[in-house]
């Protein structure tokens, strides 16, 4: 079944320690997304990618870091410069940019002691 | 700033009854309107879009646009316990995905 995969689903994390959330996915899509999602709050876009190597900073993007070496992969690390990283993490994808529907995975929950 | 505002509810619909969901928006040269489906601690999922003024209908699911008031509403015909989710809306002020500006969710409860 194709989909996107997002793992750990839950993860702790200490105070000043870097963490990378894996995203993959098998639907051969060409955009990715990594959205930061808070109580109250609407979806905040984090990174995005159209294609293989290349990704943009969406409205947060201080304090997290992605890459995109391969067209199935796009891991998020999420440093120790971000100063709230407490949050549900969640990666989409698209077949393309344009505006079309978004599938998300399962989503990983981070959790910072 | 551009916003998409919903009210946070809970909503509380009895069951085969309409539930009617609503969203505001700011930026007047919005292009496209999606309505996701998030159950408690899953992922959104996409259950209705509308890019033109007027209703659209999918089902028990009607989206209904007013471009000239700026907001955009989700009903939901004959409602089950099963459509309690919180219902996210998301706007796009431009023509790509990475433009999307999405609401808070309202949370609908579905009253068996």
């Amino acid at each position: 079944d194709g989909g996107i995969t997002q793992s750990p689903k839950y993860l702790f994390r200490k105070e000043g320690q870097n963490v990378t959330l894996s995203c993959e996915q098998n639907l051969n899509h060409d955009a990715m997304y990594w959205y930061r999602q808070d109580p109250g709050q609407g979806l905040r876009l984090i990174y995005y990618s159209q294609i293989v190597n290349d990704f943009q900073k969406g409205d947060i993007a201080e304090g997290y870091s992605v890459s995109r070496e391969k067209k199935e992969s796009f891991p998020l690390t999420v440093t120790s410069a971000q100063k709230n990283p407490t949050a549900f993490y969640l990666c989409a994808s698209s077949i393309r940019t344009v505006t079309g529907e978004l599938f998300f995975g399962e989503g990983s929950r981070l959790t910072v002691l | 700033q551009k916003e998409v505002e919903q009210n946070s509810g809970p909503l509380s619909v009895p069951e085969g009854a309409i539930a009617s969901l609503n969203c505001t928006y700011s930026d007047r040269g919005s292009q496209s309107f999606f309505w996701y489906r998030q159950y408690s601690g899953k992922s959104p999922e996409l259950i209705m879009f509308i890019y033109s003024n007027g209703d659209k209908e999918d089902g028990r699911f009607t989206a209904q646009l007013n471009k000239a008031s700026q907001y955009v509403s989700l009903l939901i015909r004959d409602s089950q316990p099963s459509d309690s989710a919180t219902y996210l809306c998301a706007v796009n002020i431009g023509d790509s995905n990475y433009q999307l500006i999405w609401g808070a969710g309202t949370k609908l409860i579905i009253k068996p």
